[in-house]
């Protein structure tokens, strides 16, 4: 069974860019998070999406924003990018996250810089 | 202060035991993880334990929760240069709320020979 897949695995972009990052779920996960992983902040959540709707949301600026397809992959963007957005992005997918002990299987993340 | 709290750093001789400690501050928090992330890559559960336990044992790996203290410690017997790492402790779900779980900021474990 394919894991969670993630692209691009780098990128690299300016102040003011757009980027758009990719997410695809291991076969039969339902829900797919996000997540921001800094040296200084460590794993900060941003939002998790099941059955195409945004279930839960983390204290991100409303530049940060997804969406989820009908096949369960997920896609987030961030608009306007500042040099703080620079960091590792990490996708998770679980079953259905229903049940109290759902575990999470990771991507290899999308590094980001921004320069 | 944060939900999940552990230190930073940890260093170890190959062959010693490793032990990571963590506090949590939810106590209704029904399961409490250990994720592993190596270098470039993202995290990997590693073992979880459930709220009314005190030990969960796993080969080398060996969990204790204590409840009262909301102290959470992940012991790793015989450490080996590949276990070197970045560990996070997570708590959830949050009773009544989301199951989003919450990550401590992850100790850094450096095993030299």
């Amino acid at each position: 069974k394919a894991g969670v897949t993630q692209t691009p695995r780098y990128l690299i972009k300016t102040r003011g860019q757009q980027v758009t990052l990719s997410c695809s779920p291991i076969s039969g996960h339902r829900s797919v998070s996000w997540y921001q992983q800094t040296p200084g902040q460590g794993l900060q959540f941003l939002f998790e999406y099941f059955s195409e709707t945004q279930r839960n949301k983390g204290n991100f600026p409303g530049r940060f924003s997804g969406r989820q397809f009908s096949n369960s992959r997920s896609e987030m963007n961030v608009s306007t990018l500042e040099l703080g957005d620079s960091a590792l992005y990490l996708c998770a997918s679980s079953l259905a996250r229903t049940s109290d002990n759902e575990k999470l299987f990771f991507g290899s993340g999308t590094q980001l810089s921004v320069l | 202060g944060e939900d999940v709290e552990q230190s930073l750093f940890l260093s170890v001789r190959e062959g010693d035991s490793s032990v990571i400690n963590c506090t949590y501050t939810d106590s209704s928090s029904t399961y409490l993880y250990w994720y592993k992330q190596e270098p470039g890559a993202g995290l990997q559960l590693l073992t979880y334990i459930f709220s009314n336990m005190d030990m969960k044992q796993d080969q080398r790996l060996t969990v204790l929760l204590n409840k009262k203290d909301k102290h959470l410690s992940l012991r790793i017997a015989d450490t080996q240069t590949g276990d070197s790492a970045i560990y996070f402790c997570a708590e959830g779900p949050k009773s009544g709320g989301s199951y989003i779980p919450t990550f401590g900021r992850g100790t850094s474990l450096i095993v030299h020979p």
